[in-house]
């Protein structure tokens, strides 16, 4: 069973920062906190992890609270092109597989 | 990161049927898994392919409906058996490359079972 919890969808403007909040209370300490979205008729595309510490890459941050009980995916400019289903999963380790929950699925509005 | 390429891209097929899906990666990687998406749902894990050996599968899929190959490190087949119109879905290839241990995921095979 998927170990996060996720708003089913969110609406965001374009331009503006889109922040998806994730619910994963039952952490491990040695479980990472991993982000992938997907767009419509494609595969499932990796945005970015982290464990402990907030995580920044071109696409997005991740923000990791001190517990770990949640974090934050923040996408800084929203364009149209990320609408998209936005999934948050806690992965045992770095090599296990991926188990998926059902996802946010985010709408950018013009 | 891996390039993965999945034949067919997409199928539609008479019940009673079965098609074979392949998934071809472009570099060596550590793992391979199965997953399929239903119409309108998340992504479910079918199985693990493991090298040279029978899959792993998850609970609710068994190898007689889905058999799995996986000759080397680069490819794997799934076979979905004695399909049924409720089979109809996105059966998507992923790995895991040694490098990073990140997870990548094929473009999925749309399957369409009448």
């Amino acid at each position: 069973d998927a170990k996060t919890t996720q708003p089913t969808s969110m609406d965001c403007a374009e331009g503006r920062a889109a922040n998806l909040p994730c619910n994963h209370s039952t952490i491990s300490g040695n479980e990472y906190v991993y982000w992938y979205r997907q767009i419509h008729s494609q595969g499932p595309q990796y945005i970015i992890h982290g464990l402990k510490n907030n995580e920044t890459n071109e696409m997005a941050s991740l923000i990791i609270t001190e517990d770990r009980k949640s974090s934050t995916l923040i996408l800084p400019h929203a364009t149209l092109r990320d609408t998209a289903v936005y999934y948050c999963i806690v992965r045992p380790t770095r090599d296990d597989k991926i188990i998926f929950g059902k996802g946010t699925r985010l709408h950018i509005l013009p | 990161s891996a390039v993965i390429s999945q034949k067919p891209s997409r199928d539609i097929c008479q019940r009673g049927t079965s098609l074979t899906i392949q998934c071809q990666v472009d570099s060596q990687v550590t793992m391979m898994f199965w997953y399929r998406q239903q119409p309108g749902q998340s992504l479910t894990l079918i199985a693990t392919a493991n090298q040279g050996s029978e899959a792993t599968y998850e609970s609710g899929f068994v190898i007689d409906k889905f058999p799995i190959s996986r000759p080397n490190l680069t490819f794997s087949t799934l076979t979905v058996s004695n399909m049924s119109p409720e089979d109809s879905s996105i059966y998507l290839c992923s790995v895991v490359t040694g490098f990073d241990n990140e997870q990548f995921f094929g473009p999925g095979t749309r399957l369409t079972v009448l």
